[in-house]
């Protein structure tokens, strides 16, 4: 167990709709990070966040946004959701922004878009 | 612009023998290297990592070697077990900068140690 959390594992939806998935980072993770990964893809960056600020961002589409709360809990919100956004989302959480601190992945949400 | 790639979709090895996962990349300003396993339904989780000052790394039945004038990494694991059946993600990090942190991951390589 990694102690990320994330919700829900599954979700199918219907393309032209909008989802909000939720992740919580292991106690005292400061940064968490969003990827995703496509049918026999790698793990893409999309966007991270440092103690609820939004530190980087890769290839996220603009009608994808995210955000950090107080809480230090993320969530990553899809709208207009297309066929081609059906993929494993991960989150994942660091303690801090130093390399040599391991990313900490949750199980995933899988995405179904019908 | 694939920045780190594993040319190897597939592995296969007997138990007991080595199995060598390679990884190349095209970043020179990567320079921390990991290493991350993945089975089913699962998360990824961190396995190995190197700094650049550093061409080798070790942990238990686990080396990783760095290559940088050739920006080639690669994983041993010896010896291997039928446990270590799983998908192999190698990862890079380029210090400095806003993407600080952030990691730039490979296709991955499915290994599958037979008994």
């Amino acid at each position: 167990d990694s102690g990320v959390t994330q919700t829900p594992k599954h979700l199918i939806t219907a393309t032209g709709q909008r989802v909000t998935l939720r992740c919580s980072p292991r106690s005292g993770d400061l940064s968490v990070y969003w990827y995703q990964q496509s049918l026999d893809q790698g793990l893409q960056f999309l966007i991270q966040y440092y103690n609820g600020e939004e530190r980087a961002k890769g290839n996220i589409l603009e009608r994808f946004s995210a955000q950090q709360f107080p809480d230090l809990h993320s969530e990553l919100n899809l709208s207009s959701l297309e066929l081609g956004d059906s993929a494993l989302y991960f989150c994942a959480s660091s303690v801090d922004l130093i390399p040599s601190s391991p990313l900490h992945f949750g199980n995933g949400t899988r995405l179904t878009v019908t | 612009d694939q920045q780190v790639k594993q040319n190897s979709p597939s592995l296969s090895v007997q138990e007991g023998r080595i199995s060598i996962l390679n990884c190349d990349y095209t970043n020179s300003m990567f320079d921390y290297f990991l290493w991350y396993k993945k089975y089913p339904a699962e998360g990824p989780t961190f396995l190995i990592s190197i700094s650049s000052i550093k061409d080798k790394n070790e942990d238990g039945r686990f080396t990783v070697f760095l290559n940088k004038s050739a920006k080639h990494l690669s994983l041993h694991i010896v010896p291997s077990q039928p446990g270590d059946s799983a998908v192999y993600f190698c990862a890079a990090s380029a210090q400095g900068g806003t993407s600080y942190g952030k990691l730039t991951f490979g296709q991955g390589t499915i290994l599958t140690v037979h008994p």
